[in-house]
């Protein structure tokens, strides 16, 4: 199936700890993304990223951070984890970083902060 | 900056009757709108969206949206409401031009539960 998926669906780490997710998309976009949802269902966006730039919203910590071996892939690597990174993490992709785009999200990443 | 409102936490409706979630945005230009449905311990999954053109957008699973742009709105409905249409609903805008670092941001509501009622 063509689609956005993600690795793990659910992590349960220790603080302190490093760790990482990892986003793969097959529908052959350009740009990718992650977000972040709270307890509250808030979604804000981290980063998006093409091959050709990074853009990063200025209020994720710098212990975040995105990693994109190639096209298809974004991973998210979060070092000295704390407790209020808990949260589902969302990647989407779109064809361009174009505002009439369309992001596809994939299934998320329910991550747990003890 | 913009800015998205969706001034209802939860809205209830009995199945077979006619829904409506709202959504106000704020921009300073022309927006492009979004609406994605989340089930529960699912990702989002895109329903409809507007770009330009004819004002009533048609979507996914039979959903609808007419973008008003003298009251900001972009409210999502549906002639008769599902059990299986019981979801988190999200609204989107994005500015339809660059400018700069930033551009193309797809800034979310904060949702609105959507319960129907059998």
């Amino acid at each position: 199936d063509t689609a956005v998926s993600q690795t793990p669906k659910y992590l349960v780490t220790q603080m302190g700890n490093d760790k990482s997710i990892k986003c793969e998309q097959n529908l052959g976009h350009d740009t990718m993304y992650w977000y972040k949802q709270d307890s509250k269902k808030f979604l804000k966006i981290m980063f998006s990223y093409n091959n050709k730039e990074l853009i990063i919203n200025e209020t994720v910590p710098n212990r975040f951070s995105p990693k994109s071996p190639d096209k298809a892939h974004l991973n998210l690597h979060i070092n000295s984890l704390e407790l209020g990174d808990s949260a589902v993490y969302f990647c989407a992709s779109s064809e361009a970083r174009t505002a009439g785009e369309t992001q596809y999200f994939g299934p998320g990443t329910r991550l747990l902060v003890l | 900056a913009q800015s998205v409102a969706q001034p209802e936490d939860q809205v209830n409706v009995a199945e077979g009757n006619p829904l409506t979630v709202k959504c106000t945005y704020s921009v300073s230009g022309n927006p492009y709108l979004f609406w994605y449905v989340q089930y529960p311990n699912r990702g989002l999954q895109f329903l409809l969206k507007y770009i330009t053109g004819d004002n009533l957008v048609k979507g996914s699973y039979g959903f609808e949206a007419e973008f008003n742009k003298s009251q900001t709105s972009f409210h999502l409905k549906k002639p008769s409401a599902l059990v299986s249409d019981s979801a988190l609903y999200f609204c989107a805008v994005r500015l339809d031009a660059y400018s700069g670092a930033g551009s193309y941001q797809l800034t979310f509501g904060k949702g609105t539960k959507l319960s129907v009622i059998p």
